[in-house]
């Protein structure tokens, strides 16, 4: 199965910062790569899918580029209501995999 | 509007078992795949299985950790997605989540419900 890792598992940073979160898998997943963020007690919301292509009604800050086995979302300048968790989804395989999760919190 | 609904979610003693449901609206059901995720107390987001539809017959997938003690399936007419679970142990211990993939790519998930906790623990 493929495995995902995600760096940083944590960050602190302000409003206004620049954002950035990798999630590397073990093997090749082409561009199957999804993003989620996902508040305290809430489900996930799904933000970038196919590496880089931006949901329906998530703002422009976000963005998603990378291929093959190592992957980026960025948030350009941060806002309040972005202090949340992310976690990267392989959708190559049959079985799917998630990354462990970067929480990013106010600094 | 899609709204997906879990339901079922209870304390159980390890050894039992339990079977949660989901009731879907807003969309055509019996087009999509459907999965179940979990998330344990303070941990990240784990993948547990695959309903799929009926152009693909139905066909599940599974993952490595719950593989064996746990059924997906689904019942189109209804509407709902259900997850078997038996031989539960204390890990199980999570909220389930079930999510809708989109249709046409199969690659993501677009929807997801509320979630349902399950408790495992003597």
């Amino acid at each position: 199965d493929i495995q995902m890792t995600q760096s940083p598992s944590s960050l602190s940073a302000s409003v206004g910062d620049r954002v950035t979160i990798t999630c590397r898998a073990s093997q090749n997943i082409r561009t199957y790569l999804n993003w989620y963020q996902q508040k305290s007690g809430k489900a996930p919301k799904l933000l970038i899918y196919a590496a880089s292509t931006l949901q329906s009604g998530v703002p422009s800050r976000f963005s998603g580029s990378g291929y093959g086995t190592d992957f980026t979302l960025t948030i350009s300048s941060l806002q309040p209501e972005d202090f949340a968790t992310y976690s990267c989804l392989q959708s190559y395989t049959a079985v799917w995999a998630f990354g462990q999760g970067t929480k990013v919190e106010i600094k | 509007e899609v709204q997906l609904v879990e339901s079922g979610g209870a304390l159980v003693q390890p050894g039992g078992s339990l079977r949660l449901s989901c009731a879907a609206s807003g969309f055509t059901f019996s087009d999509h795949y459907m999965d179940w995720v979990r998330q344990a107390p303070g941990k990240g987001l784990e993948w547990v299985g695959r309903s799929r539809n009926k152009a693909k017959s139905y066909t599940t997938e599974y993952a490595a950790s719950v593989k064996g003690r746990i059924t997906i399936s689904r019942d189109d007419s209804k509407s709902s997605l259900y997850l078997q679970m038996d031989s539960l142990k204390t890990e199980d211990t999570a909220v389930y989540y079930c999510a809708r993939i989109s249709s046409g790519s199969n690659t993501h998930f677009d929807y997801w419900g509320q979630g349902t906790l399950v408790t495992v623990s003597s």
